[in-house]
């Protein structure tokens, strides 16, 4: 049974760029979360991907997008980056898009750097 | 808007003592709760969860309490040990209709545990 894996594991870019993070799921699972943890503060729920479409959205502007394919990886678009955006960026799997019992299986994340 | 709180940043306690994490909410339609450990450089995993339902969860060494009057939970490791050092998260979540299995998060708390 394979993990979350997430990819890359470190970026920097600079204000205006665009980023793609990638995720692929737990075995078995068909749902990916992805959250932002800014230094210092707790992950905050960006979206929420089941069956390829965005089950569920936070408090995140429309430059961040996000996919998810077939297998149940996913992928998280950021355009237009801003200074704010540098952060720890989770990718989370799930057996359902309920949470079930909430229990989330997180990857180790993609740090991004924005300059 | 900060639903969940935890107000100890960090932690401190010696090696076969008690170690008690508190954390406080304010959304009365949280449901459920959790606890996630995070090590450097990985994801949050899982550690102990407990429905609106319950005042207690017991796991091993991990004990979570709920008082719903109070809003406030706390997760209690006895005795503790050096591995638990680690970043402890709370969180929660509403099992409502169109929830999407968003999970909340607070800020987190550093525990040390010294040999």
């Amino acid at each position: 049974e394979t993990g979350v894996t997430q990819s890359p594991t470190h970026l920097i870019k600079t204000r205006g760029q665009q980023v793609t993070l990638r995720c692929s799921s737990q075995s078995g699972h068909n749902t990916v979360s992805w959250y932002q943890q800014a230094l210092g503060q707790g992950p905050q729920f960006i979206f929420q991907y089941y069956r390829e479409e965005e089950n569920g959205r936070g408090n995140f502007p429309p430059r961040f997008s996000g996919l998810q394919f077939p297998n149940y990886s996913s992928e998280l678009n950021v355009n237009a980056l801003e200074l704010d955006d540098s952060a720890l960026y989770l990718c989370a799997s799930s057996l359902d898009p309920g949470g079930g019992g909430g229990e989330l299986f997180f990857g180790e994340g993609s740090r991004l750097t924005v300059l | 808007d900060q639903q969940v709180k935890q107000n100890s940043p960090s932690l401190s306690v010696q090696e076969g003592r008690i170690s008690i994490l508190n954390c406080d909410y304010t959304n009365s339609m949280f449901d459920y709760f959790l606890w996630y450990k995070k090590y450097p450089a990985e994801g949050p995993t899982f550690l102990i969860s407990i429905s609106s339902i319950k005042d207690k969860n017991e796991d091993g060494r991990f004990t979570v309490f709920l008082n719903k009057s109070a809003k406030h939970l706390s997760l209690h490791i006895v005795p503790s040990q050096p591995g638990d050092s680690a970043v402890y998260f709370c969180a929660a979540t509403s099992h409502g209709s169109g929830n999407t299995g968003k999970l909340i998060f607070g800020q987190g708390t550093t525990l040390q545990v010294k040999p």
